[in-house]
């Protein structure tokens, strides 16, 4: 299992609806990351966060960490076709010795006009 | 334009051939890293740099070895000892290794298998 789970899976919307994608750990959430990728590329940065209730915007999407930092949501506004793509939370993991990156599966998102 | 560069695009190797993905970086960054990106799952960390002439097994190095020669570069090469080399291959870097360092990434790798 991910140690990063995130929902759904995937996600197929009609233009100019909102969404929801969720990331949830067992563990507390240090640095936590969203990034964008669409199909066959690399990974394109978002935003990051790192206090408990934290939250931040960039156009129309809005990311927030929960109080307890174990759950991060990613809300997309009046989804456009340039929202498709795949979504991905990262977290940073001290494990084996050393820091790393860990991800989640991805969310895939589809946008109908 | 600063940036990291990965070539191929899409790769092919043949039984018992080693492969090297090549990854360019010229934002001045200290720390490298090299991930495979299979389908339905995370990205899995093989091998990282934090400094050139220095790097470190991930979680999935066996079967493929690196070097860091000078900063801008990190290649990757998959050895015949991989048996399940298929998969997506994503370069990153991050001005240092750490904790909240933001990994900015390359357009990736497609390797497959004749």
């Amino acid at each position: 299992s991910q140690e990063l789970e995130q929902s759904p899976q995937s996600l197929i919307v009609q233009e100019g609806k909102n969404l929801t994608i969720n990331c949830t750990s067992s563990k507390t959430l240090y640095g936590l990351y969203w990034y964008k990728q669409k199909y066959g590329e690399g990974l394109i940065f978002l935003m990051m966060l790192q206090k408990g209730g934290e939250e931040k915007s960039h156009e129309k999407i809005t990311a927030k960490l929960d109080e307890k930092k174990q759950q991060s949501s990613l809300h997309i506004t009046a989804s456009q076709p340039s929202h498709a793509g795949i979504y991905l939370c990262g977290a940073d993991r001290f494990s084996g010795g050393y820091n790393k990156l860990i991800f989640g599966a991805g969310t895939r998102l589809a946008v109908h006009p | 334009d600063g940036g990291i560069t990965q070539s191929p695009k899409y790769l092919f190797r043949k039984e018992g051939q080693n492969v090297t993905l090549s990854c360019e970086q010229n934002l001045n960054h200290d720390a490298m890293y090299w991930y495979r990106q299979d389908p339905g799952q995370g990205l899995r960390l093989i091998y990282y740099s934090q400094i050139v002439n220095d790097f470190q097994k991930g979680d999935i190095a066996e079967g493929y070895s690196v070097s860091r020669e000078k900063k801008e570069s990190f290649p990757l090469t998959v050895t015949s000892a991989q048996k399940n080399p298929t998969a997506f291959y994503l370069c990153a870097s991050s001005i240092k290794w750490g904790v909240d360092e933001k990994l900015f990434f390359g357009s990736g790798t497609q390797l497959s298998v004749l």
